[in-house]
């Protein structure tokens, strides 16, 4: 299958500052990626959708002004998340959706990335 | 707004043994996908079903997708340790691509 690699794996953060996550497609472009966040032992919740050359889409009750998101190119999004509180401490995931010119249209996660904020 | 309903949420079983998770919505999907979580990691592409009434099969693992693309099924055949994890189901929608998850099912795998 696809391959999306997300960086850093892991951060640790003091309150107030604020940490970027990137998200590549290494084998195929993908113009709509999208972002995810997950409690322990939960399903992922979807934060927003990131859209190459426009504007993302963010899910009701997720702060665009504290989660931004940024899709450069057709194979990186960056989630940034904006002086950090400890709240904000989670799993966040991406993943990359491959249109792979076929009837199947799949979504290939990356490996996410462990926040956690002091 | 759509909804999947994934159950069981937690299984503990022998191995050996057959289980069966389920996924129902009142919604259509374009497309359906399972995945596996391990813990810290990424979900984990299963397989994708986008055919009404199409079964697919990987190894000891059998998906299932309902004639009307409303509901979806996993079944594994003779658990092994191995199988231990999080399975997701995720509904797809035809319009904008975004994905509707179930709640998940933690199975366990006993030696």
């Amino acid at each position: 299958g696809a391959v999306v690699s997300q960086h850093p794996s892991r951060v640790i953060c003091k309150s107030g500052t604020s940490v970027k996550i990137e998200c590549r497609s290494l084998d195929f472009q993908a113009t709509t990626m999208f972002w995810y966040r997950q409690f322990p032992k939960k399903s992922l919740m979807l934060m927003a959708t990131s859209n190459e050359g426009s504007k993302a889409t963010y899910e009701q009750g997720v702060e665009k002004d504290k989660f931004l998101i940024n899709h450069a190119s057709l194979t990186l999004s960056t989630l940034t998340v904006t002086s950090a509180h400890p709240e904000d401490s989670s799993f966040y995931i991406c993943s990359a959706r491959d249109l792979g010119g076929g009837q199947e249209d799949t979504q290939y996660f990356g490996p996410g990335t462990r926040l956690t904020v002091l | 707004t759509q909804l999947l309903e994934q159950s069981p949420q937690f299984l503990s079983i022998q191995e050996g043994e057959n289980l069966t998770v389920y996924c129902n919505s009142s919604s259509v999907f374009s497309s359906l996908q399972w995945y596996r979580q391990e813990p810290g990691e990424g979900p984990v592409l299963l397989v994708t079903v986008v055919t009404g009434g199409e079964v697919k099969k990987l190894k000891r693992l059998t998906f299932q997708f309902g004639d009307a693309r409303k509901d979806s099924s996993l079944h594994i055949t003779a658990a092994q340790t191995g199988d231990t994890g999080l399975y997701l189901c995720a509904g797809a929608s035809s319009n904008t691509g975004k994905l509707i998850f179930g709640q998940g099912t933690t199975l366990q795998v006993k030696p």
